[in-house]
Order: C-alpha cells, then sequence, then structure tokens
C-alpha cells in the first residue's frame, strides 16, 4: 500500500497521560498536514510541515501539542497531558507540492478517546 | 475569515433523482475549491476540484463567484453514491478548509 499510513488507529488514554501518533506520507510527497475531527464537524487544520519544517501552526494547537517531521519523512503529533476535550480523530495527510490546488491524499486516520 | 458553509448536514433522494449538495464560501481572493468524499469505512478523498472542470463519477460542480457558491451536482443518483460529502477551499498556506459535511442518502 503506497497511501499515507497512520499508527495507531486507536488509541484510548486516561486524562492526563501523553500520547504519540505517527504518520507516514507518500514517499515523494513533500508536504504534510495535520488535521483535527470531531463528531459533527469536518477536519479542522492543525499545522503542517515543508519537508523538515514546521511553517505554519493553527490556533487550535495549543502547548500541550507538538509536531514534529525529522528528515523530511514520517512525522508525529504528541499530546501532553491530555483532556477529554482532545478526543478526535487526527488526520494526516500529504501532498506532492504546497500549491492550493494541490490534491491532498488522506490517511485513515487516529481515533483517540480520552477518559 | 476563511469559511466554508455546508447548509445541509443530511440529504436523502431515491436512487434516479438528481442530487445537488449545497457549498458556500467567503474567501478574499480567488479561491481554490474541492469536494471530498468519504464513503463508509474508507478515507477521505478528493472527488473532483473547480480548476480541473472534469466530472467524476457523473458529479460536477460549478464555481459561481457572484454567489459564492460551488454545489455539487448529479443528474441521477447512485445508492453507491451514498458517502459522507465535504466542501472544502484552498487556504493561503495549502491547508485546506473545511465545511461541516453533508450525508448523501440515497434510497433504492
Amino acid at each position: 500500500d503506497t497511501g499515507v499510513s497512520q499508527d495507531p488507529r486507536h488509541k484510548i488514554t486516561k486524562r492526563g497521560q501523553n500520547v504519540t501518533f505517527r504518520c507516514d506520507p507518500i514517499s515523494e510527497h513533500n508536504r504534510l498536514y495535520w488535521y483535527r475531527q470531531t463528531l459533527g464537524q469536518g477536519p479542522e487544520f492543525l499545522t503542517y510541515f515543508q519537508n523538515e519544517a514546521q511553517l505554519e501552526k493553527s490556533r487550535l494547537l495549543s502547548d500541550r501539542f507538538s509536531a514534529e517531521r525529522p528528515k523530511g519523512s514520517f512525522s508525529t503529533l504528541e499530546i501532553q497531558r491530555t483532556e477529554q476535550g482532545d478526543s478526535a480523530m487526527y488526520l494526516c495527510a500529504s501532498s506532492l507540492g504546497g500549491g492550493r490546488e494541490d490534491e491532498q491524499f488522506f490517511g485513515p486516520g487516529t481515533r483517540l478517546t480520552v477518559l | 475569515a476563511q469559511r466554508v458553509t455546508q447548509p445541509e448536514k443530511l440529504l436523502s433522494v431515491f436512487k434516479g433523482a438528481p442530487v445537488e449538495l449545497k457549498c458556500n464560501y467567503s474567501y478574499s481572493g480567488s479561491p481554490e475549491l474541492f469536494w471530498y468524499v468519504q464513503y463508509s469505512r474508507q478515507r477521505l478523498q478528493l472527488l473532483l476540484r473547480h480548476i480541473s472542470r472534469e466530472s467524476i463519477k457523473g458529479f460536477t460542480a460549478d464555481l459561481n463567484k457572484g454567489e459564492t457558491s460551488f454545489h455539487l451536482k448529479k443528474p441521477f443518483a447512485q445508492e453507491e453514491d451514498s458517502a459522507m460529502y465535504y466542501c472544502a477551499a484552498g487556504g493561503s498556506q495549502g491547508n485546506l478548509i473545511f465545511g461541516k459535511g453533508t450525508k448523501l442518502s440515497v434510497k433504492p
């Protein structure tokens, strides 16, 4: 499968714990995006990378959230001291370029449940 | 602020009936607009983009700058069209700004 992959697919954690998600983009894609989707909403932009550089962060990304993309390949999204409001589907997407018209390819998502 | 609005949460039609899923946008400058679709148990995928002016699976969408709309249309709905449809605009950073989505249910 040469599509975007995400791991784990599901994560259940207790409030206050730290969690980390991984995204593997399509291999030649330079752009990598993270989105969050809550029930009844469309995906909301969190942050993106151009190769290894994190270029933009949404105001939705609190200080408890951090994302990395070492070496411009896979990316990780860490949430520290999780809260119940963090429960959501976390989506990763990649694109070949950064143009507004470029197609973004989405992964299957990681569903986080914070108890 | 850039915003995409899909006024209908659910649209239910019978097989063979025409379908129109509404999308309105608020955007400064020239928007890049997309329709993404998510079939049951599948990932979000691009259906079509306005710049391509193409028809995919019988769906078309026309950008109307006067009405700031990008409605998705299909003349004859099929049961396999049942899915969640999201309208999206390309943001200034290349990110996508999504509407809340419309669930299309095509009944036999």
